[in-house]
């Protein structure tokens, strides 16, 4: 079975600063990946995924992700953050085979400082 | 009206009452899905349906029982339930097969709260 490891419980960064969230994953065979974001009272967001090909994959609200075969990664990363990046950011791993059993990890709480 | 509807977006229940969580998808999704969300705790899968289909129950207490009467409607029907069960159920939809199946729309969710 696959499972998710994001290190980070709670970043903090200053507005205009450059972000890295960390993802480590657990699966036999290639994953798909997912990042999803949650503002407060809200459901979850997709950011990106990652499927096949290109290993660097681009999402929306100007956020990427690096996919990182031999150390089972899949990092999320933005040059420049917004006060409204502020949120929740959970990272997620599905297997190809048994499709709809997304694995969530335990979310990142992102802070930004004016 | 698009995306994933939940209501209500907040219930309050005693341990005795009996209440239901409403989920509707206007995507054309062919599945659907029940999440539990607690605080400090990753996403937990409970069910999903596929064409109607419940194709999987993550070892949900019955206390907790589902209904997709069709592809676009999903119920949550909530009794007797424990404070423990207090979270955020979150539902969401995917196309049912091929890749497109992994990538979930959510709902905002639904906040209960057990007494």
């Amino acid at each position: 079975a696959q499972s998710v490891t994001q290190p980070d419980i709670h970043i903090t960064v200053s507005e205009g600063a450059s972000l890295e969230l960390r993802c480590n994953y657990s699966y036999g065979a290639t994953p798909y990946l997912f990042w999803y974001v949650q503002s407060p009272g809200q459901g979850l967001q997709l950011l990106l995924k990652y499927f096949s090909g290109d290993t660097l994959v681009q999402g929306i609200k100007g956020f990427e992700a690096e996919f990182k075969r031999s150390q089972s990664s899949f990092n999320l990363r933005k040059p420049s953050v917004h006060w409204s990046d502020a949120a929740e950011y959970f990272c997620a791993v599905g297997a190809v085979q048994g499709a709809q059993k997304l694995v969530f990890g335990q979310g990142t709480r992102l802070t930004i400082n004016p | 009206e698009t995306g994933v509807t939940q209501t209500p977006r907040h219930l309050v229940m005693g341990m005795t009452n009996k209440k239901s969580l409403k989920c509707e998808q206007h995507l054309g999704h062919n599945a659907m899905y029940w999440y539990k969300q607690s605080a400090k705790k990753p996403l937990e899968l409970m069910f999903v349906y596929n064409f109607k289909e419940q194709t999987e129950n993550n070892s949900v207490p019955s206390r907790f029982s589902p209904e997709c009467p069709n592809s676009s409607h999903l119920f949550l029907h909530l009794h007797t339930l424990q404070p423990e069960d207090s979270a955020l159920y979150l539902c969401a939809s995917s196309q049912g097969k091929g890749a497109g199946a992994n990538v979930l729309t959510f709902g905002a969710g639904s906040r209960l709260t057990v007494l």
